[in-house]
């Protein structure tokens, strides 16, 4: 069974202040890793997909990155407006259903 | 830019009550996925659909739950007779069949009194 582990629950940065959000899978054979911004009764916003080990995607100052094993989101010098919480989630075969994680709640105070 | 839109935003019933959740997809996708996401738990899927017909479905998605695309544009959860514990916020989704990305609409916030 796919399963999708998510770290810290919680995270409060400091703005300017750099940090990782960490997303544990296991999957039987990954298709894609997504990462998701959610806002409070929102829907969750498409931010990257990763397909293989190595990989790396930039988006303003959110990098992901993937291993065999885990996906990190990092956040550089982080403002206030990324105050959300994050998801992950895997996919194991293409236009299937995705597997979330609880996510991690970034708050970020100026 | 395109989006998956749904109605409506917020949507009260009484127990055993049936409600229709309602969703227009990304126009030239052609996967839809309902999703679910009870308060302060992760999002869930329930059922996916292609080609007019259902492709996967979850546990959850039980007798009590259907999906419909009744024209070219919606997309349609039916919840037959509500439950307390079928509160949650619902999400549609829509792919293409070029790549994975599934796109989320707003959520339907159900609550079963």
């Amino acid at each position: 069974e796919d399963q999708v582990t998510q770290s810290p629950e919680a995270l409060r940065l400091q703005e300017g202040e750099s940090s990782s959000l960490n997303c544990s899978y296991t999957v039987s054979g990954l298709r894609g890793l997504f990462w998701y911004r959610q806002d409070p009764g929102k829907g969750p916003e498409f931010l990257f997909t990763l397909y293989s080990a190595g990989e790396e995607k930039e988006k303003e100052r959110l990098k992901a990155t993937l291993t065999k094993k885990e996906s990190f989101l990092h956040i550089t010098a982080p403002k206030p407006e990324d105050s959300a919480t994050y998801l992950c989630a895997v996919q194991h075969q293409g236009n299937t259903p995705l597997v979330f994680g609880k996510g991690t709640r970034l708050s970020v105070i100026a | 830019e395109p989006e998956v839109t749904q109605t409506p935003s917020h949507q009260v019933t009484q127990m055993g009550q049936e409600v229709i959740l309602r969703c227009v997809p990304i126009s030239n996708h052609l996967y839809f996925y309902w999703y679910r996401q009870i308060l302060g738990q992760k999002v869930e899927f329930l059922v996916s659909f292609y080609n007019n017909e259902i492709s996967e479905k979850s546990e959850i998605f039980d007798d009590q739950f259907s999906v419909e695309r009744p024209d070219g544009s919606n997309f349609t959860l039916k919840i037959r007779s509500t439950k307390l514990e079928d509160s949650a916020m619902y999400f549609c989704a829509s792919s293409s069949t070029w790549t994975n990305e599934q796109f989320f609409g707003p959520g339907t916030r159900l609550t079963v009194l």
